[in-house]
């Protein structure tokens, strides 16, 4: 049974441009999380996903980020006109429809932006 | 917000127990959560306990819950190498996501 699988591990970005990052779930799996790791520092929520909908975007921020969970494929969180402050770690986790159900981490996209 | 916190190092020297603290400040939450981060890695669960529990075993880990001062702590029984990572404490919050603390980076004296 796969794990989480994010790709890409590494994405290097020029100011501006936009970057796209793919989740896969665990099979099995029907809740998708997504979080932030700045460099030395915790992991802060972003968004909460089933398929088609989004149940928590608290930790977004207002502008340029989205994330979908379409019915078929991968979760895509996208950043539109990337800075250098986005440059962080992305993980996305995955759990069952359980209430409380523990969080599986994928590795993680490292994004830089240049 | 956020409300779980935790020392941000501990050395402990090779054979030593580590415990590794946090407290958080919502009560309603029912699980709590301790997990490992390796450098360059993703964040793998170690652990959880139920917040009705007040300890859990697992091998070399231990798990206590004081629910009345809401402090949660990890204890590693004959801390080696391999143990240095970061470990990171969580409680489930509303619509199931986890809050985590900063994080307590290990490290391990020869």
């Amino acid at each position: 049974n796969a794990g989480v699988m994010q790709n890409p591990r590494h994405l290097v970005r020029r100011r501006g441009q936009e970057a796209r990052l793919r989740c896969s779930p665990m099979k099995g799996h029907s809740h998708v999380y997504w979080y932030r790791q700045l460099p030395e520092e915790g992991l802060k929520f972003m968004v909460y996903l089933q398929k088609e909908n989004i149940i928590d975007e608290s930790g977004m921020p207002k502008e340029r980020f989205s994330a979908e969970f379409p019915k078929e494929g991968p979760s895509i969180l996208r950043i539109q006109q990337v800075v250098r402050g986005d440059s962080a770690a992305y993980f996305c986790a995955s759990s069952t429809v359980d209430r409380d159900s523990p969080l599986h981490f994928g590795n993680g996209t490292r994004l830089t932006v240049t | 917000g956020e409300d779980v916190e935790q020392s941000l190092f501990l050395s402990v020297r090779e054979g030593d127990s580590s415990v590794i603290n946090c407290t958080y400040t919502d009560s309603s939450s029912t699980y709590l959560y301790w997990y490992k981060q390796e450098p360059g890695a993703g964040l793998q669960l170690l652990t959880y306990i139920f917040s009705n529990m007040d300890m859990k075993q697992d091998q070399r880990l231990t798990v206590l819950l004081n629910k009345k001062d809401k402090h949660l702590s990890l204890r590693i029984a004959d801390t080696q190498t391999g143990d240095s990572a970061i470990y990171f404490c969580g409680r489930g919050g509303s619509a199931s996501k986890i809050i985590f603390g900063s994080g307590t980076r290990l490290s391990i004296r020869p």
